[in-house]
């Protein structure tokens, strides 16, 4: 089975400054996806960014990025230029894609994010 | 482009209780996923719905079931309630071999007393 650890429960940063948050997974799986959600106090789930475990290039979504390393089965995320509407919890989900399986998400356990004015 | 939607948005119910959760997939998409959140945690995977057949099922008893109906909205429901089933419970959809991305609804806050 797989599993997902995020091994940092809560952390904080400026406004303005980056901040990275890391999860570790482990699987026997070559076809994965790798997610980030954001969850902001209003509950909704919120997708971040993508990585597709094929792909050796890094994602990136405007001021949002990943450090993906396969062999270490690490994928943290990068937040840029924090705003304060960054402020929430963030998930890492990985999704195992072998034809004919359910495409499940499998979740950390999140790590609260404080984006400090 | 309509997003995924869920009702009631807050439910409270006894134990031994029982509760149908529901669903309202994206424009497009022809999968729903349900997941539970406890307090302070991740989501757990319950089930998948997909052409409304269960595709894939978490670690949750038989008193967890579900539907998926020809429009592709979906409903949740738990039978005799226990206190443990407090949570809030998302439901995700996507389009089934597309591009595997899952977008949540908002979600369902259950209590049970």
């Amino acid at each position: 089975a797989q599993t997902v650890t995020q091994s940092q429960p809560e952390m904080s940063v400026q406004e303005a400054e980056t901040v990275t948050l890391s999860c570790t997974y482990d699987t026997s799986e070559n076809n994965y996806y790798l997610f980030w959600y954001k969850q902001p106090p209003s509950r909704q789930m919120i997708l971040v960014i993508r990585q597709e475990a094929y792909k050796q290039q890094n994602a990136t979504e405007n001021r949002f990025s990943v450090n993906f390393q396969k062999a270490a089965k690490s994928f943290s995320l990068k937040i840029s230029d924090s705003q304060l509407g960054d402020t929430a919890m963030y998930f890492c989900a990985f999704q195992d894609i072998t034809q004919g399986g359910s495409e499940k998400l499998v979740f950390g356990k999140g790590t609260k994010l404080t984006v400090n004015p | 482009e309509t997003g995924v939607t869920q009702s009631p948005t807050h439910l409270i119910k006894t134990r031994g209780q029982q509760v149908t959760l529901r669903c309202s997939s994206q424009s497009g998409h022809n999968t729903v996923s349900w997941y539970q959140q406890a307090l302070g945690q991740g989501p757990q995977f319950i089930f998948q719905y997909y052409r409304e057949e269960e595709n894939g099922r978490g670690n949750f008893p038989p008193r967890f079931s579900g539907l998926q109906f020809p429009n592709y909205s979906s409903e949740l429901n738990v039978n005799a309630l226990e206190l443990d089933d407090s949570a809030l419970y998302l439901c995700a959809s996507s389009f089934r071999t597309g591009n595997y991305e899952q977008y949540f609804g908002p979600g369902t806050r259950l209590t049970v007393t």
